[in-house]
């Protein structure tokens, strides 16, 4: 089955202690990216990733690190997690379209609780 | 700056009605629009899409509309079904960033049986 998986579905942690979420997906998608969804806000995109080895900022980047080592795999960092992070956390990969554009997939997402 | 606006947080359908959910943007280089909808506990879910270069597409009980000029989409979703009830995401991409989604902040589709 096509698919996206997260893990950890839920965590919570305490202010400054390093954590990593994972991400993988098998349907050997290029581009992948990480959300983070907040009331009112809808989905901000945090990092994103071309290719092995290709990342890049997206809109609120601050905080977090990511690493794309390899094609399936795109885990998202906090390497000292502050309350303000607490959000509900996607991760998406993409596939391209005849049209040239990008149909996202997500995972069930990660609730973090940072106290 | 949200440069895609969902106003309406809420909206409550009879079952067999049409819902509609509006989407607004203000990127004039957004051409390409999807629509996810998110089950709770679940990540959002590929609905459907248009083109810049089409005013409308269909997919069964689901119809988006683009009004280019007014930068102004939607969703009809006829006739609305208990398992409509989700919440429903706008999303847009610009042609030089196809692969850059700009979501907007979504609207609570509840249909009553």
């Amino acid at each position: 089955e096509a698919q996206v998986t997260q893990n950890p579905r839920y965590l919570i942690t305490v202010t400054g202690k390093k954590l990593t979420v994972t991400c993988s997906q098998n349907m050997n998608h290029e581009y992948m990216s990480w959300y983070r969804q907040d009331p009112g806000l809808g989905l901000r995109q945090i990092y994103y990733s071309m290719n092995v080895e290709v990342t890049d900022k997206g809109d609120v980047p601050e905080g977090y690190k990511v690493s794309r080592k390899e094609k399936r795999n795109f885990p998202l960092i906090l390497e000292s997690p502050s309350p303000n992070q607490t959000s509900l956390y996607f991760c998406a990969s993409s596939k391209v379209v005849a049209s040239g554009n990008y149909e996202q997939y997500f995972g069930p997402g990660t609730r973090l609780t940072v106290t | 700056d949200q440069q895609v606006k969902q106003n309406s947080p809420s909206l409550s359908v009879q079952e067999g009605r049409i819902s509609i959910l509006n989407c607004d943007y203000t990127n004039s280089m957004f051409d390409y629009f999807l629509w996810y909808k998110k089950y709770p506990a679940e990540g959002p879910t590929f609905l459907i899409s248009i083109s810049s270069i089409k005013d409308k597409n269909e997919d069964g009980r689901f119809t988006v509309f683009l009004n280019k000029s007014a930068k102004h989409l939607s969703l009809h979703i006829v006739p609305s079904q208990p398992g409509d009830s989700a919440v429903y995401f706008c999303a847009a991409s610009a042609m030089d960033s196809s692969y850059k989604l700009i979501f907007g902040s979504g609207t609570r589709l509840l249909v009553r049986p």
